[in-house]
């Protein structure tokens, strides 16, 4: 059973504008959260991250937000750039444990 | 930087035949991961190894077996190749749950 998901396989933003992208999890004793950045043919990469103390972490142009009750997290890009066109993937893991549980991720398009 | 390395980006091989796909990483995590990757399904969980020596399936293992004789290295085995192996696979590395570090992927393709 798929513990975390990304129900948005893919997302269309106009550059300058704002890409939000949902992750969804069902296993509450997860309280450390990832997103990975892929390009085709290429690894991901560590994009940001948030651990469950708190509920916004911010880098540059992304932010991730965790709303706990509702066990989800957004990643928000401001301003969208062209080169952001990747496939996105959040990922969870419990404090306790050494595997991450990765979503289905989103394919953002950053129309130019 | 860590660095995980697989030694091949592609491959293409015949049904039938037995693969290994390797994995190196330069930074003594002691944790290893095999993951495959297919449109639409993510990144699924192949195998992965806590230890040297220590494996432990993951959620998709059947066709697969891994061997992690050193700890720097983390071999994926397809006994006997067949079409719905074609996929992209990627390797990790960690230390305890600070996050992965993946190698660029191998895309192997079975015809």
């Amino acid at each position: 059973d798929q513990q975390v998901k990304q129900n948005s396989p893919s997302l269309s933003v106009q550059e300058g504008r704002i890409s939000i992208l949902n992750c969804d999890y069902t296993n509450s004793m997860f309280d450390y959260f990832l997103w990975y950045k892929k390009y085709p043919a290429e690894g991901p990469t560590f994009l940001i991250s948030i651990s469950s103390i708190k509920d916004k972490n911010e880098d540059g142009r992304f932010t991730v937000f965790l709303n706990k009750s509702a066990k989800h997290l957004s990643l928000h890009i401001v301003p969208s750039q062209p080169g952001d066109s990747a496939v996105y993937f959040c990922a969870a893991s419990e404090n306790t444990g050494n595997q991450f549980y990765f979503g289905t991720g989103t394919s953002l398009t950053v129309i130019p | 930087d860590v660095k995980v390395t697989q030694s091949s980006r592609y491959l293409v091989k015949r049904t039938g035949e037995k693969v290994f796909l390797e994995c190196v990483q330069d930074m003594d995590h002691e944790n290893m991961f095999w993951y495959r990757q297919d449109p639409g399904l993510g990144l699924r969980l192949i195998y992965f190894s806590y230890d040297v020596k220590m494996k432990e399936k993951g959620d998709i293992p059947e066709g697969y077996s891994v061997s992690r004789e050193k700890k720097e290295r983390f071999s994926l085995i397809l006994e006997s190749a067949s079409t719905n192996q074609t996929s992209m696979y990627l390797c990790a590395s960690s230390f305890q749950n600070y996050g992965y570090t993946f190698g660029s992927g191998t895309r192997l393709t079975v015809v």
